[in-house]
């Protein structure tokens, strides 16, 4: 089955600077790759997808970068600001009839303002 | 965007008693349905698929006499925990796709089982 993992498991990134997470993934059949951003107690919340026909995605401060090939992708977080303080999951999944997303480790990011 | 509801947030419970957790699809039909659960500092585990008038996928590992789902109609799945023991005690979160292959989960608010 699928095996995703993520690095690194903590990052603190002075507020302004960028951040970056990276995760590989083991099936190469995998198609669909979000990223959630967890705070603590809650329900995890999608912040950017990726599907596996484009290499790259953005939406203001947040992208995503997809490398097939590799088998990893990343998630950028640019211009960082406090808020973005949380727990960051990617996952990749097979989108086809009832897909099962697998989730990476998860990564604590801390924005020192 | 389409909205999961889970019920109850939090629930506390003395150990060898059975707790219920519900998970709806508000807005939208789910034919399917997947169960996760959360130890704290750590991810989110897949456990089964629930799928609607059909017995539920459980993953390797995963009790299915112990968890018991049923997803009886197109916008409710529960999940009961049977005999609870402390070792139980987690985050569960349920989540649900859109029709269409869309390939977005979208999840409940989770349910935090403490037993005693």
């Amino acid at each position: 089955g699928e095996n995703v993992e993520q690095h690194p498991s903590t990052l603190s990134v002075q507020e302004g600077d960028s951040a970056v997470i990276k995760c590989t993934y083991s099936d190469s059949a995998s198609n669909y790759f979000p990223w959630y951003k967890q705070e603590l107690g809650k329900r995890p919340q999608l912040i950017i997808d990726i599907r596996s026909n484009v290499g790259e995605k953005k939406d203001q401060r947040i992208a995503v970068t997809l490398n097939k090939t590799a088998k990893h992708f990343s998630l950028h977080i640019t211009e960082t600001q406090p808020e973005d303080s949380a727990v960051y999951f990617c996952a990749a999944s097979i989108i086809q009839g009832a897909q099962k997303l697998v989730f990476g480790q998860g990564t604590r990011l801390t924005i020192n303002p | 965007g389409a909205v999961v509801s889970q019920h109850p947030s939090w629930v506390i419970c003395k150990s060898g008693t059975s707790v219920k957790i519900e998970c709806r699809s508000l807005d939208f039909q789910a034919t399917t349905m997947f169960w996760y659960r959360q130890f704290p500092k750590q991810s989110l585990m897949l456990m089964a698929t629930s799928n609607e008038g059909s017995k539920a996928t459980y993953e390797q590992g995963v009790e299915k006499d112990k968890f018991l789902i049923n997803h009886a109609s197109l916008t409710l799945s529960t999940l009961t925990v049977t005999s609870a023991h402390p070792e139980d005690s987690s985050f569960y979160i349920c989540s649900a796709e859109l029709a269409g292959d869309t390939g977005e989960l979208f999840f409940g608010e989770g349910s935090r089982l403490t037993v005693l």
